[in-house]
């Protein structure tokens, strides 16, 4: 059974680097497929940040292409999430997605997420 | 690129059909696949429909998924509610490698 597991700080401070690593188990990130990181602030919708294939190649959802950085580790089976600069908006539940169900690649297993705050 | 709009929120009494729409704002519909997520409170997501009209393993039959080009619109319908489908749901499709969610619909069963 494949697991994702998030881990990292749940406060960070405005202007600082929003850090989270997410572990995967029961499947080797070096068979391929897509490895995502979506987030969900307190009480509103799901927003794709972005991915990163086993080879480390990377897609960044526009809006936030210029503070994200997302990187694989594939010797410790894991993939991590860097946000720069970060605001009081971006506090949110962030999730660590597989996206590898169908033909079509839908997220089909998803971590239990961390919930992150931005606060002084 | 493009935005899904989905209702804010539906309700319907157990035992009933709700349908919950998904609108392209632009680009055809039928131009990439639409998954359909289901969150119940304090949980993470979970799929219960992909590429438009399969179910994952364990989904049971009482959601299915279709498209209507005329509208630009997916849809997710549940038969036979149960109290145990009260959730948020949302729809997700792509364009190249931008993934795209709806902003999400709440269902009450009341």
């Amino acid at each position: 059974q494949v697991q994702l597991q998030e881990s990292g700080p749940g406060l960070v401070k405005p202007s600082e680097t929003l850090s989270l690593t997410c572990a995967v188990s029961g499947y080797s990130i070096s068979s391929g497929y897509y490895w995502d990181w979506i987030r969900q602030p307190p009480g509103k919708g799901l927003e794709w940040i972005g991915t990163v294939y086993h080879s480390g190649s990377t897609y960044y959802n526009p809006s936030l292409k210029s503070r994200v950085t997302i990187s694989v580790d594939t010797s410790k089976n894991q993939f991590s999430l860097q946000l720069n600069s970060v605001t009081a908006a971006d506090t949110a539940m962030f999730y660590c997605v597989r996206r590898g169900g169908g033909s079509s690649l839908y997220f089909d297993y998803w971590g239990q997420g961390a919930l992150v705050t931005v606060s002084s | 690129n493009f935005m899904l709009t989905q209702p804010h929120s539906v309700s319907e009494s157990p035992g009933k059909t709700v349908t919950i729409s998904c609108t392209r704002s632009s680009g055809s519909i039928a131009n990439s696949f639409v998954h359909w997520y289901q969150q119940r409170p304090g949980s993470s997501p979970t799929a219960v429909i992909y590429e438009g009209n399969q179910r994952p393993s364990g989904v049971p039959d009482r959601f299915s998924g279709s498209i209507d080009s005329s509208s630009n619109s997916a849809s997710l319908t549940i038969s036979g509610l149960k109290t145990e489908d009260e959730a948020d749901y949302y729809c997700q499709s792509y364009d190249n490698s931008d993934q795209v969610f709806g902003g999400g619909t709440k269902l009450t069963v009341l």
